[in-house]
């Protein structure tokens, strides 16, 4: 079945720095989303992304959405502390809702 | 808070034992699915319910079922349990469950322990 691959697995970030984690997937998917979720809590929904080539952004975080709808990207600029946590891509397929393994982001003060 | 109810919290049972975990989803949302998370790994989909009926199984072991209730609130059903089933359990609920609306909103989860 339908699956994406996250990279990196670990994200280990310097404040004040940027870094990209990426979603791919063999695949042509009808669309992508991505959730955060902290040490000890539970995903939160960050966007969905449906169009080919689309970009939203929120803040500092902006989201892609590749022109073949195989892969996205989650971009983070000028990284916090509070950014630290899992992100995970996600996809809807047919009922079901199937999720990546995961980026962990750590990041150094 | 995401508007999703997650009970009990915490579970701690013996080996062989059954449990039933519950979840209530945000008003209005029809979909609710769960899911396994294991320490340190992702979001495994076991199950996932559309206004009371099931649409798509994912990697639910015989020994789980769940439902869906007339007032959408659904139950996973744990039985015959194993060490290994220890994990946190996720319902997350969903306004539809195919095509543009499928977000989901997470409860809290339940950390279910075995020993």
């Amino acid at each position: 079945g339908q699956q994406v691959m996250q990279i990196p697995q670990y994200q280990h970030v310097q404040e004040g720095e940027d870094f990209t984690t990426y979603c791919n997937s063999s695949t042509t998917l009808s669309n992508i989303q991505w959730y955060k979720q902290r040490p000890g809590g539970h995903p939160v929904f960050l966007i969905q992304l449906v169009k080919s080539g689309e970009v939203k952004k929120q803040k500092r975080l902006t989201f892609q959405f590749g022109e073949a709808k195989k892969n996205s990207s989650l971009h983070i600029t000028a990284t916090q502390t509070t950014d630290v946590g899992t992100y995970f891509c996600a996809f809807s397929n047919d009922y079901k809702l199937s999720f990546g393994a995961g980026t962990t982001v750590t990041v150094r003060a | 808070d995401s508007g999703v109810t997650q009970t009990p919290k915490h579970l701690i049972t013996a080996t062989g034992q059954r449990v039933t975990l519950r979840c209530s989803p945000r008003s209005g949302d029809l979909s609710v699915y769960w899911y396994q998370q294991s320490l340190d790994q992702g979001l495994q989909f076991l199950i996932h319910y559309y206004n009371g009926e099931e649409r798509a199984k994912g990697n639910i072991l015989e020994r789980f079922s769940a439902q869906q209730f007339p007032d959408l609130h659904s139950e996973l059903n744990l039985s015959s349990l194993e060490l290994g089933d220890s994990a946190l359990y996720f319902c997350a609920s969903s306004p539809t469950g195919k095509g543009r609306n499928t977000e989901a909103f997470f409860g809290q989860g339940t950390r279910l322990t075995v020993v």
